[in-house]
C-alpha cells in the first residue's frame, strides 16, 4: 500500500503559467482533499470529493479547478498562476463513512515567481 | 473568522515530562476533533480523536481532553520523547457527509534530551 501519492514534489512556476497537480490513493477511500498550507498557518481546504464525479468547494478555492473521474486520482489544476498561490499543497482521503480521520500525502511544495 | 485557534505557536518540554499542546474552537456544532503531528518536509500523520459525546481519549502516550463548556481540547503526551518534537495542528470537523476538516495554526513541540 502506498497511501496518498502526491506528485511533483517541488515545481517553480512563472505568472501566468498552468500546472496540475496529481493526487492518487490505493485504499479505496471515497472521499479525497486538497489542502493549501502557507507558511505559520494551518490547513486550508480548497476543494473535496465525496466520490467520482462529484467535487465541491472548500474555503479557499479561487485559482483552482480539480475533478474526480476515478475514485483513485484527485487531480488539482492551477489556471494562470499567481505569487499567492505560492504555498504547499497537501491532498488527503478518508473511507466514507465512521472514522473522521484523513490520510495525507507528502505536499507538493509551489512556488510561483 | 478562526474556528479553530492554537494560541502557543510554540511549547519546549524535556524529555520524560508531560507536554500539554492546546486547542479552541467557537464552534458547537463540530462533533468530532483530531489531532496530527507533522514533521517537515512531511505531510500530516493522524495522532488520535474524539468525538464531541466524549470528554477523553487515550492511545498510549498520548490523551486528547475535551471540555464542551469552555470549547476546549487539550493533546497530553507522557512521557514526552526527542522524536515527538513536531508540529501538532487541531482539527474539528461537523457533521460526516463531507468529512471536511478546520485547522488551527499549529504549534511546534521541541523535547529536550
Amino acid at each position: 500500500n502506498a497511501g496518498v501519492t502526491q506528485t511533483p514534489k517541488f515545481r517553480i512556476l512563472k505568472i501566468g503559467q498552468s500546472m496540475t497537480l496529481q493526487c492518487a490513493q490505493d485504499m479505496n477511500h471515497n472521499y479525497m482533499y486538497w489542502y493549501r498550507q502557507d507558511p505559520g498557518m494551518g490547513l486550508k481546504l480548497i476543494y473535496y470529493s465525496v466520490g467520482a464525479g462529484i467535487t465541491d468547494k472548500g474555503e479557499v478555492p479561487n485559482g483552482y479547478n480539480v475533478s474526480r473521474s476515478t475514485t483513485e486520482d484527485f487531480p488539482l489544476r492551477l489556471e494562470l498562476a499567481a505569487p499567492s498561490q505560492t504555498s504547499v499543497y497537501f491532498c488527503a482521503s478518508k473511507t466514507g463513512t465512521g472514522a473522521p480521520e484523513q490520510y495525507f500525502g507528502p505536499g507538493t511544495r509551489l512556488t510561483v515567481t | 473568522d478562526q474556528q479553530v485557534k492554537q494560541n502557543s505557536p510554540s511549547l519546549s518540554v524535556q524529555e520524560g515530562r508531560i507536554s500539554i499542546l492546546n486547542c479552541d474552537y467557537t464552534n458547537s456544532m463540530f462533533d468530532y476533533f483530531l489531532w496530527y503531528k507533522k514533521y517537515p518536509a512531511e505531510g500530516p500523520t493522524f495522532l488520535i480523536s474524539i468525538s464531541s459525546i466524549k470528554d477523553k481519549n487515550e492511545d498510549g502516550r498520548f490523551t486528547v481532553f475535551l471540555n464542551k463548556s469552555a470549547k476546549h481540547l487539550s493533546l497530553h503526551i507522557v512521557p514526552s520523547q526527542p522524536g515527538d518534537s513536531a508540529v501538532y495542528f487541531c482539527a474539528a470537523s461537523r457533521g460526516s457527509n463531507t468529512g471536511k476538516l478546520i485547522f488551527g495554526q499549529g504549534t511546534t513541540l521541541q523535547v529536550k534530551p
